[in-house]
């Protein structure tokens, strides 16, 4: 089943910049099919952080921020604070699937 | 804004079919795309299918024979039912808008559902 790649975990001391990435294939996000990401908190479900892939919705820090390049899109947060300890799902399309695609999720550890 | 509620059983026996309902405020389910994503405890997100008012499904191929989406306009609620469920479907299910076609973002979440398969 298509999947897109994230790294299991990543950490960072407060005020630190870290990078999630998220990796696909020519089937979803190097088609050219746009690149979401989700914070999701423990316990609770989660929430939109970036659309389209640097488009981040009212309320959202713009510590936070989103690229994406050919078959991969990141996600950095730039002054890493204890609150975003939590989650990270990136999500996309896929054609071979015909429907949505998510990443294995990253969990932001805050050291 | 729109809200989104699911509620279900809480727990299914092995074989039997899951079912859930969603109710919508705040917004009108004739418009945009409606979906469940479902969350194994400890795991990623999973995509189940969508639906478009009017006809338009699609299911993920995975769960595709096993899987019906559909909604109840009167009601404005969104409905999902799973059949021959094994202790593989235990999750957390939600309920989620699409914003921009089937192939857009998800802007809305339900708070989420758990499901535990059980005898």
């Amino acid at each position: 089943q298509a999947v897109l790649t994230q790294p299991p975990s990543v950490s960072g001391a407060p005020g630190q910049r870290v990078i999630i990435s998220c990796t696909g294939s020519s089937s979803n996000i190097g088609a050219g099919y746009d690149v979401h990401w989700y914070q999701q908190l423990p316990g609770k479900a989660p929430k939109p952080l970036i659309y389209v892939n640097s488009m981040r919705p009212s309320g959202v820090p713009d510590r936070f921020s989103g690229s994406k390049f050919g078959t991969s899109a990141s996600l950095v947060i730039t002054g890493l604070q204890a609150e975003d300890e939590a989650d990270y799902h990136c999500q996309s399309y896929d054609s071979d699937l015909s429907g949505q695609v998510f990443g294995t999720g990253t969990k932001v550890t805050v050291l | 804004q729109v809200h989104l509620l699911e509620s279900g059983p809480g727990r299914v026996k092995p074989s039997e079919t899951l079912s859930l309902t969603c109710v919508v405020s705040g917004g009108s389910i004739g418009d945009l795309f409606w979906s469940w994503v479902r969350q194994p405890p400890g795991k990623g997100l999973e995509w189940i299918g969508f639906l478009f008012y009017g006809g338009t499904t699609s299911y993920n191929p995975s769960l595709e024979n096993r899987v019906t989406i559909s909604v109840d306009m009167s009601q404005n609620q969104l409905s999902l039912d799973l059949t021959s469920v094994t202790a593989a479907d235990t999750a957390v299910y939600y309920c989620v808008r699409l914003r921009g076609g089937g192939d857009g973002r998800i802007d809305s979440w339900g708070q989420g559902t758990l499901v535990t398969v059980s005898s």
